[in-house]
C-alpha cells in the first residue's frame, strides 16, 4: 500500500530564507506524488507533481521537489520564503486505480517577518 | 467563479440528527471525490464517482454515510444519525476526463460540520 510520512509537523523561517519540507514515501511500485497547498480558509491547490519524467520538478511561485529513489524522499524546497508561503503543505501519494490521493498529515509552514 | 462549489459552508447540528451537503463540481469534470479532514490531519478518501457511477468506497464510510451523483452532475453526502466523531471539514474535488489519472484535483473549500 501507497504512503506518505511528513517529518515535520511545524517548520518556521524567516522572510528571505530556503524552505524544507520533508516528505519520505512508501510505494510497491514507481509512485505519482504530489505537493499539494493550502491557505486558510482556500481549497486545496495543486503545488506540483512527480510522473516519474524528471526527477526535479518545479511548481508554482518558486517551489520545487526532487524525487530520490535511493532515500524514498520528496522533499519540498524554495530558495526565499515569501510571506504569502505561509500555508498548510501535503505530501500526497496517488494510490489504487481511482486516482484517489493519499495525504500525509501535513506540515504548517510558518514565516516570520 | 467556475470551481467546485459546496454547500453549506457550515453546518452545526444536534447528535442524532441528520445532515446532507451538496458539491457542484467544474461543469466538464466527469470525476468526483469526497474526502474528510479533521483537525491537524491530511485530508482521507471517503468515495469516488465517475459520472454517477460511484466506483470506490472507503471504509471509512460506516453505513450511515450515503453519496450520490444522481446525473452525473453534483453529488450530494449524507450522513445519517450524526455523531460527535463526525465532525469534521468534508471536502469535495473533481478532475477532468482523460484517459488516466493525472492526480490534479481541484477542491472546493469545503463543508464544517459540527456536532454537538
Amino acid at each position: 500500500a501507497q504512503s506518505v510520512t511528513q517529518l515535520d509537523s511545524h517548520v518556521s523561517v524567516s522572510e528571505g530564507t530556503p524552505v524544507l519540507l520533508r516528505c519520505n514515501y512508501s510505494s510497491s511500485y514507481s509512485p505519482s506524488l504530489f505537493w499539494y497547498v493550502q491557505h486558510p480558509n482556500k481549497g486545496l491547490q495543486l503545488l506540483l507533481k512527480y510522473t516519474s519524467a524528471a526527477t526535479l520538478v518545479k511548481g508554482i511561485n518558486g517551489f520545487e521537489a526532487e524525487f530520490k529513489k535511493s532515500e524514498t524522499s520528496f522533499h519540498l524546497t524554495k530558495p526565499s520564503a515569501h510571506m504569502s508561503d505561509a500555508a498548510e503543505y501535503f505530501c500526497v501519494v496517488m494510490g489504487g486505480n481511482t486516482g484517489k490521493l493519499i495525504f500525509g498529515q501535513g506540515t504548517t509552514l510558518q514565516v516570520k517577518p | 467563479d467556475t470551481g467546485v462549489s459546496q454547500d453549506p459552508r457550515h453546518k452545526i447540528t444536534k447528535r442524532g440528527q441528520n445532515v446532507t451537503f451538496r458539491c457542484d463540481p467544474i461543469s466538464e469534470h466527469n470525476r468526483l471525490y469526497w474526502y474528510r479532514q479533521t483537525l491537524g490531519q491530511g485530508p482521507e478518501f471517503l468515495t469516488y464517482f465517475q459520472n454517477e457511477a460511484q466506483l470506490e468506497k472507503s471504509r471509512l464510510l460506516s453505513d450511515r454515510f450515503s453519496a450520490e451523483r444522481p446525473k452525473g452532475s453534483f453529488s450530494t453526502l449524507e450522513i445519517q444519525r450524526t455523531e460527535q466523531g463526525d465532525s469534521a471539514m468534508y471536502l469535495c474535488a473533481s478532475s477532468s476526463p482523460g484517459t488516466g489519472y493525472s492526480g490534479e484535483l481541484f477542491f472546493g473549500e469545503g463543508s464544517r460540520l459540527t456536532v454537538l
